[in-house]
Formats: structure tokens, sequence, C-alpha cells
């Protein structure tokens, strides 16, 4: 596809399931970020990655949360043992380069609900 | 710790008047994005600055960067409702790895 495809677009789960998060950038992007958005609120950093490495995973709330990424595309964000706290609207973004001029480009989303 | 501070946060006006959304953080960076985002879709990028002092223009909206690199402003002349959305700036640090994103201005223009 053209733009940054995210799947699934709403997913409700119940307390203490798994759940995972997948993420389709941009072909050829070798950036990727998650982030973390409360309704109507900004959006929380959780981690990026620059090709399959994660050089910063300061954002991760807690051991919990995780997120990998194989052969420089697809990434997955997997959050163990749901609590009600973990409802957002969890985005990703893609980037082509990873300078100060850079521009992310954002998928729709994955609403997370956890009853 | 939110880096990025925005005000107002909230903000409704009716089509034709001026506003003015601030972006402050005690942090420098190297650069700063806006974005602006409508529900249910990803946030896209409206423009970046680098230098301080910095001023950009893109039609109706005034971007300017401050001089130490720590703030930014936002200026919309004559608002429309199509400006209605949730505006958010965004500053590189890391060496450009890591983007901050703000608190975030919901902005509602009326007719």
């Amino acid at each position: 596809g053209a733009g940054v495809s995210q799947s699934p677009s709403n997913k409700v789960t119940e307390k203490g399931k798994d759940v995972e998060l997948r993420c389709d950038p941009i072909s050829g992007h070798t950036a990727l970020y998650w982030y973390r958005q409360s309704l109507g609120q900004g959006l929380e950093f959780l981690i990026y990655f620059q090709g399959n490495s994660a050089p910063d995973k300061s954002g991760l709330p807690s051991d919990r949360f995780s997120a990998e990424r194989t052969g420089g595309s697809v990434s997955t964000l997997t959050i163990q043992r749901t609590q009600q706290e973990d409802s957002a609207v969890y985005l990703c973004a893609s980037s082509l380069v990873t300078t100060v001029t850079g521009e992310l480009f954002f998928g729709e989303g994955s609403r997370l609900t956890v009853l | 710790t939110q880096l990025l501070k925005q005000s107002p946060q909230f903000l409704s006006i009716q089509e034709g008047e001026n506003l003015t959304v601030y972006c402050n953080s005690s942090s420098v960076f190297s650069s700063l994005q806006w974005y602006r985002q409508e529900p249910g879709e990803g946030p896209v990028l409206l423009v970046t600055v680098v230098t301080g002092g910095e001023v950009k223009k893109l039609k109706r909206l005034t971007f300017q960067f401050g001089d130490a690199r720590k703030d930014s402003s936002l200026h919309i002349t004559a608002a429309q409702p199509g400006d209605t959305g949730l505006y958010l700036c965004a500053g590189f640090t890391g060496g450009g790895n890591k983007l901050t994103f703000g608190t975030g201005t919901q902005l509602k223009v009326e007719l």
C-alpha cells in the first residue's frame, strides 16, 4: 500500500489478556515509531526502530510492553496481561530518514479497549 | 514528564477570527515540527522549522521558532471550519532519532 497500515483498527479485550498490534510501514522507510494517544491528548513516545534494532526503548511503560521489527519492515507491539490503563489509540509512524527534518508518516492507529 | 507544553489546550472560535497556539519547553530542540490530526486519522505534518527565529508561512498559517529553539508558535489568520482539528507540536532530540510530541491544542472553528 501507499501509506502506513495498522491492524487491527479496533481491539476489545479483557483485562489480563495479551494483545498484538501490527504495523506495516511505507516501503523503504528505515525508521519506525510507536506512540500511544489518549483521547484528544498528545502522543506519548513508546519506542523507535532504526532498521531492526531499537536504539530507544525509553518510552515503554512497563515490562508488559514489548516490540519487535523483522526484515526492516513489519513491526509488532505486544502488550501482555493487559490492564484498563492500557486503553488508548496506538499509532505507528515511519520515516524515510532519521534527520531533524524527517517527516513522520502515520497510520490511522489501533484503538485498544481493555474491559 | 511532558517536555513540550502547548497552550491553550482547547480553543473554540468563530469563522474569520485569528488565533495563536503556543508550544513551550525548557529544552532546546534541533528542530520543531507542527502536525494536524483529524478524528480517526494519524497526524499529518504541516511544517518543520530548524533555525532559531525562523518564520514559515503556509497560506493562512504562520509558524515561528523561538530564537533559543525552545519554543514555537502557530498563528492562523481568518480561521475556517476546515482548520478544525488537533494541533500538535513536536521536537527532535537525541540527534534526530526521537520525536517528542506536545500536549496538543484542540481547535474548533464554527460558522
